[in-house]
């Protein structure tokens, strides 16, 4: 079955690390993204990419980078200098604009 | 940054009563509004996207409108059943940009 794969579910990092999100997908979208959810707030963009080799950063990128070295790929790291980064993470793909994004299950990121 | 309400926030209805709410967004630079159901414990699926000032669109017992005139979409269910219990987010697209999303209502529906 076609879809997309966000791996690990739960993930804890120690300060000062950086972590790498994976997320996968075998539905041939060309357009992927990374959201952040926080208790009480909505979906937040933190990176997306369009096309292989092409990103851009949403509204609240600091403190993440991104990479698309291949269409199914789009792992998301976050860095030590993210300084909040206990949140629950979701990615998505997209044939395009008006079509529905498809969701990965999510990966929950705490601090130990 | 784009802005997109949701209101209620949340909501509690008894099984069998039909609900309604709303998604408020700039009505400016219109491209394509988006509905989403997000169930506890799974990822959020896409249930409705509109593009044309006027839409209807209906899966089951849910439907939508829009106007984006005056910057709004309606989100009904017709009697609510417990499986109705979700989170329902709209997100918003203006010309080139990615999708915003709102806060989302979260909907209980109490058998």
């Amino acid at each position: 079955d076609g879809g997309i794969t966000q791996s690990p579910k739960y993930l804890f990092r120690k300060e000062g690390q950086n972590v790498t999100l994976s997320c996968e997908q075998n539905l041939n979208h060309d357009a992927m993204y990374w959201y952040r959810q926080d208790p009480g707030q909505g979906l937040r963009l933190i990176y997306y990419s369009q096309i292989v080799n092409d990103f851009q950063k949403g509204d609240i990128a600091e403190g993440y980078s991104v990479s698309r070295e291949k269409k199914e790929s789009f792992p998301l790291t976050v860095t030590s200098a993210q300084k909040n980064p206990t949140a629950f993470y979701l990615c998505a793909s997209t044939l395009g604009v008006n079509q529905p994004q498809h969701f990965g299950d999510g990966t929950r990121l705490s601090i130990l | 940054i784009l802005n997109v309400e949701q209101s209620p926030q949340s909501l509690h209805v008894q099984e069998g009563d039909s609900t309604n709410f709303t998604c408020s967004f700039p009505s400016s630079n219109f491209y394509a509004l988006h509905w989403y159901r997000w169930e506890t414990a799974k990822s959020p699926e896409a249930l409705f996207v509109m593009t044309l000032n006027g839409d209807e669109k209906k899966k089951g017992r849910i439907s939508a409108t829009l106007n984006t005139k005056e910057g709004y979409s309606y989100l009904y269910i017709k009697g609510s059943q417990p499986e109705d219990s979700a989170t329902y987010l709209c997100a918003f697209i203006a010309g080139n940009t990615p999708l915003v999303f709102g806060k989302g209502t979260r909907l209980s529906v109490i058998a």
